[in-house]
């Protein structure tokens, strides 16, 4: 079945380090969504993209989405310990949505 | 305020005993959408719906029952709840304004023994 696979599963960084996380679908999708989860909450949508190539800024995140559409990527500039949880992209190829596993952030001051 | 309301927020139960879980959006949104969160797993659909009356599959849909009579309201049903159910459940409501973008409720801890 479809599968949208997300790397890496964990990461530490510095506090002002950068960050990015990875998507790939193993289909084309309509369109990719990001999502933050902080800890012992629920998933807060980010960013929608929709065409190929894409490229979208909110502040300190770079959100892509490749030619394809079959992969995206988050980066994140100069983390902050505001930006600990855990980030999960999700593909639209119709009607459903298919999570990745997510990228837990921990940021160390 | 706009919210996804869910309840129970925490629930044990035994073997076999059914269950509901309720879900109620009041953003008018076509779209409810019911999903389990496991370590590891991250998060995976069992149930969709476009639309009152229209009700779809997800990628893990063995176990659970769904109904959508109302726009605003999606319960989950587990008709004969087993330990592999053991989860966190969200519900999640969204499409409007050419977004397909979900508002996820606060979800729902399930221990089942």
């Amino acid at each position: 079945g479809q599968q949208v696979m997300q790397i890496p599963q964990y990461q530490h960084v510095q506090e002002g380090e950068d960050f990015t996380t990875y998507c790939n679908s193993s289909t084309t999708l309509s369109n990719i969504q990001w999502y933050k989860q902080r800890p012992g909450g629920h998933p807060v949508f980010l960013i929608q993209l929709v065409k190929s190539g894409e490229v979208k800024k909110q502040k300190r995140l770079t959100f892509q989405f490749g030619e394809a559409k079959k992969n995206s990527s988050l980066h994140i500039t100069a983390t902050q310990t505001t930006d600990v949880g855990t980030y999960f992209c999700a593909g639209v190829p119709y009607y459903k949505y298919i999570f990745g596993t997510g990228t837990r952030l921990k940021v160390l001051a | 305020e706009a919210q996804v309301t869910q309840n129970p927020r925490y629930l044990i139960t035994v073997t076999g005993k059914k269950l509901t879980v309720t879900c109620s959006q009041n953003m008018n949104h076509e779209y409810m959408s019911w999903y389990r969160q496991d370590p590891g797993l991250g998060l995976r659909q069992i149930y969709y719906s476009m639309n009152v009356e229209v009700t779809d599959k997800g990628d893990v849909p063995e176990g659970y029952k769904v109904s959508r009579k109302e726009k605003r309201n999606f319960p989950l049903i587990l008709e004969s709840p087993s330990p592999n159910q053991t989860s966190l459940y969200f519900c999640a409501s969204g499409w409007a304004e050419n977004s397909y973008e979900q508002y996820f409720g606060p979800g729902t801890r399930l221990t089942v023994t």
